[in-house]
Parts: C-alpha cells; sequence; structure tokens
C-alpha cells in the first residue's frame, strides 16, 4: 500500500531536549512538507522540500529543522529553541507537476508532549 | 498572501438534520480551495476541491461546497448528517500558480458533532 508514516505516534521528553520525528512516503512524490497543528489555529507550515537536497522555510520555521538527503524521507528536528513544541505534527508529500495542482496527501501525525 | 477564516468554531447537529460549514477567505490572487476532514488523533483527509469550472463541487461522503467568488466564500454543506460526520473540519487555499507552490493556507477549523 502506497502512503506516508509518520512515527512515533506519541512522543514524550523532557524540556531542552531536542527530538527528531520521522516520515517517510513510498508515494514517489518529489515535495514534502510539515505542518505543525494547535487547536482553534488550523495547521501552520514549518518547512517545505520540492526536490532532494533543497528545504524552504515556512511560516513558523523558527526552532525546528529538517534535511531531505533521500526522496522518501522527510525528517523533523524540534530544538530545545521551539518556545513551545507540544503539538500534533503532520507530515505531506505531493507530486511537483508544474502544469497542474498538486493534491498533498497527509500523515497519521506525531504528538508530541513536552514535559 | 492569503488568509482563511472559519466562521464558526463548533456546530452541533442532530443525526440526519442539514448542515452548512461557512469558509471565508481573502486573496489578492486566484485561489484554488479545499475542505479537508480530520477525525481524532488522525491526519487530513481531503472531502473536495475547487479548481476551475463549475462552482458548485461534490465530493466524498455527500458532501457538497459552493464556491461564491463575489462573497469570497467557499461554505460545506451535507443535506443529511451522520453520527459518523463527526469529525474537525477544515477550509484552505492555495494559490493558483506563481510562486506559492505547495503553500496550502488553513482555516483555525470547525468541529462538527452530530448527535443521535
Amino acid at each position: 500500500d502506497g502512503g506516508i508514516t509518520q512515527s512515533p505516534k506519541y512522543l514524550f521528553r523532557k524540556e531542552g531536549q531536542n527530538v527528531t520525528l520521522s516520515c517517510e512516503q513510498n508515494l514517489n512524490h518529489d515535495a514534502m512538507y510539515w505542518y505543525r497543528q494547535d487547536p482553534g489555529q488550523g495547521l501552520r507550515l514549518i518547512y517545505y522540500s520540492q526536490i532532494v537536497n533543497d528545504f524552504q522555510k515556512g511560516d513558523i520555521a523558527e526552532g525546528y529543522s529538517v534535511s531531505r538527503e533521500k526522496k522518501e524521507s522527510f525528517p523533523l528536528t524540534v530544538t530545545s529553541a521551539q518556545k513551545n513544541p507540544t503539538a500534533f505534527y503532520l507530515c505531506a508529500s505531493s507530486s511537483r507537476d508544474t502544469n497542474s495542482y498538486n493534491e498533498q496527501f497527509f500523515g497519521p501525525g506525531t504528538r508530541l508532549t513536552v514535559l | 498572501a492569503q488568509s482563511v477564516t472559519q466562521l464558526d468554531s463548533q456546530v452541533p447537529v442532530f443525526e440526519e438534520a442539514p448542515v452548512e460549514l461557512r469558509c471565508n477567505y481573502s486573496s489578492s490572487v486566484s485561489v484554488y480551495l479545499f475542505w479537508y476532514v480530520q477525525y481524532p488523533n488522525q491526519g487530513l483527509q481531503l472531502l473536495l476541491k475547487y479548481l476551475s469550472g463549475s462552482t458548485l463541487v461534490k465530493g466524498i461522503n455527500g458532501f457538497e461546497a459552493e464556491f461564491n467568488k463575489s462573497q469570497t466564500s467557499f461554505h460545506l454543506r451535507k443535506p443529511s448528517v451522520h453520527i459518523s460526520d463527526t469529525a474537525e473540519y477544515f477550509c484552505a487555499v492555495i494559490h493558483a500558480g506563481g510562486t506559492s507552490y505547495g503553500k496550502l493556507t488553513f482555516g483555525q477549523g470547525t468541529i462538527l458533532t452530530v448527535h443521535p
């Protein structure tokens, strides 16, 4: 089955620790995205990548870092510089046909709680 | 830049009643419009989208939405809801072309609760 996997589903960390969230897709999509979801605020874009070895900041990139070494993988690191990291994190991917809109497909999410 | 406002944070409704979830957007350029559904602790699933053509679009699970350019709205409707429709619904927009590639802008979400 093709799709997007995120692991782990729940993650607990102590304040001041860096933590890395995994996102893997087998849809052969070029573009991948990370969103943060907080109650009552919808989803906000953290980082996105249109192609391997390239990524751009979204609207709320401060305190986060990403890498895109493989087409299938787009891990997100929540650093100790992120002031309020407790949230639900969603990864998405899409194809990259420049002639049409490309639907974003979402993973099941990781709920991060910082104690 | 675009923005999206979902006018109701929560909508309670009885089973088999009709429902409308309201969405207004603001943009200086043409946009594509979407409705997503999210069940508790899950990812988002696309319900329907408007890219061009007919302003009335039909989606999965019996939902439909109408694009109204003059009122900059994209309200979601279902004539008869089921308990299983209980979920959070998100309206989203994206710039139709240009440099905003892939950058969806989401509304705050509307929690639909269907009561028996």
